[in-house]
């Protein structure tokens, strides 16, 4: 199975200021995908981006994907007080075992 | 389309006590899968399956039974609940077992085991 490992495990920043995830993966990927999770919710799939891409964007989400570093980042632009949630990201090997990792908590003050 | 859908929301169980946690899917799902989410250890892989009839083991399925008699049902099955199995339960679905199917996950069961 796979797993990707969130860092940081916890961010703390101001409304209207820019977020960064970032998640590591061990082995090569078809693709890696982002989740988000509200307290008490499912999680919720934001964004995937193939293994021959480097960058996605959708609204004020930016995700990058280096596979040489096999590494990803997760850039939320102009954050919200809803945006305050745990993301995980998860990579793609197999497609039936996906697994997360303990993800990142954010927390946009208002 | 309701999505995912979870019951119970809640559930306390007494140890040794048996239950079932209800996952249905709408959305013609193949695949459908279990997890379980405790603090401090993200979400762990319990049980999946690729279609009707098929069924795997994930991370820990250890005191966990399913069955996918159809496309739309995956209930997760505990015989004996243990203390350990207080958790928060998970089922996600996708449209196929292969590549960039996202998952798509109810709200959960908050289960406790005393």
């Amino acid at each position: 199975s796979q797993q990707g490992e969130e860092d940081p495990q916890a961010l703390s920043i101001q409304e209207g200021e820019n977020a960064t995830m970032n998640c590591s993966y061990k082995t090569s990927i078809n693709n890696l995908q982002w989740y988000r999770q509200n307290s008490g919710r499912g999680l919720v799939h934001l964004i995937l981006i193939r293994s021959n891409e480097r960058e996605k964007h959708s609204g004020r989400l930016r995700v990058t994907l280096d596979t040489s570093k096999k590494s990803s980042s997760l850039l939320i632009t102009a954050s919200r007080a809803a945006d305050t949630a745990s993301y995980f990201c998860v990579d793609e090997t197999s497609g039936s075992r996906l697994t997360f990792g303990e993800g990142t908590q954010l927390t946009v003050n208002p | 389309n309701a999505g995912v859908t979870q019951t119970p929301k809640f559930q306390v169980l007494k140890t040794g006590q048996s239950m079932t946690l209800q996952c249905a899917q709408d959305m013609n799902h193949e695949y459908m899968s279990w997890y379980r989410q405790d603090p401090g250890m993200g979400l762990r892989l319990i049980h999946y399956s690729v279609g009707a009839g098929i069924t795997d083991q994930g991370e820990v399925p250890n005191g966990y039974n399913v069955s996918r008699s159809t496309t739309e049902d995956f209930p997760l099955r505990l015989l004996s609940a243990a203390p350990s199995q207080t958790s928060v339960y998970f089922c996600a679905s996708s449209v196929r077992v292969r590549y960039n199917s996202p998952l798509h996950f109810g709200n959960g069961t908050r289960l406790t085991v005393t």
